[in-house]
């Protein structure tokens, strides 16, 4: 399995502002995963990121508004731009990671964002 | 578009009862199959994973897969109030592509 940790846990910022959020795992993992999940909805994938290469978003979400860094196999960051109300919602991160034979997918304990 | 469906509840059954969560996939291709659990306010947490057809046993929790129906199925027997949460069921469907269900909400009544 992996232990993810993510940065920071919650906060609340102004309208047209952006925030950084960190996402590190305990081991290498080849694939992370930035989601969004809005109070009492399901998960939406926002992009995938692997090492070395440009995040894959996912339709209606832009790099612009959602920048993604992944400089080595256990550490990414998101990037909410210029926010507004409507990207108040708890942002996650997830990892590929193997557990025994198989690949497994394990989540960080989120950010809970508020934007005013 | 590859699916995996869930009805969203809420499931309540009544302490001690067995808890029977249900959900299908669409794509045929999938190999792995994946049970969260996530109380209000927290992240998934992983709780079951399956493989292989017919049951996976973990404690008080069975995993079921049928694949030639497409149907994965999550029990768990002497339920608790602690279990109360939204259980959420993913395929793996491809390399690195994961397919989430909207969840099932599960009260389990003291």
């Amino acid at each position: 399995s992996a232990v993810i940790s993510q940065k920071p846990s919650r906060d609340i910022c102004q309208r047209g502002t952006s925030l950084t959020i960190q996402c590190q795992v305990d081991s290498q993992v080849t694939m992370m995963f930035w989601y969004r999940q809005q109070p009492g909805q399901s998960l939406t994938l926002i992009a995938t990121a692997n090492q070395g290469s440009e995040a894959t978003y996912e339709s209606g979400f832009v790099i612009d508004k959602f920048p993604i860094s992944r400089p080595n196999l256990t550490f990414s960051t998101l990037t909410v731009s210029n926010m507004s109300p409507e990207d108040s919602s708890i942002y996650l991160c997830s990892v590929d990671a193997l557990a025994g034979v198989y690949n497994e997918q394990f989540f960080g304990p989120g950010t809970r964002l508020t934007v005013l | 578009q590859k699916e995996v469906e869930q009805n969203s509840g809420p499931l309540s059954v009544p302490e001690g009862a067995i808890a029977s969560l249900n959900c299908t996939y669409s794509d045929r291709g999938s190999q792995s199959f994946f049970w969260y659990r996530q109380y209000s306010g927290k992240s998934p947490e992983l709780i079951m994973s399956i493989y292989s057809n017919g049951d996976k046993e973990d404690g008080r929790f069975t995993a079921q897969l049928n694949k030639a129906s497409q149907y994965v199925s999550l029990l768990i027997r002497d339920s608790q109030p602690s279990d109360s949460a939204t259980y959420l069921c993913a395929a793996r469907s491809g390399t690195y592509k994961y397919i989430f269900g909207t969840g099932t909400r599960l009260k389990v009544l003291a």
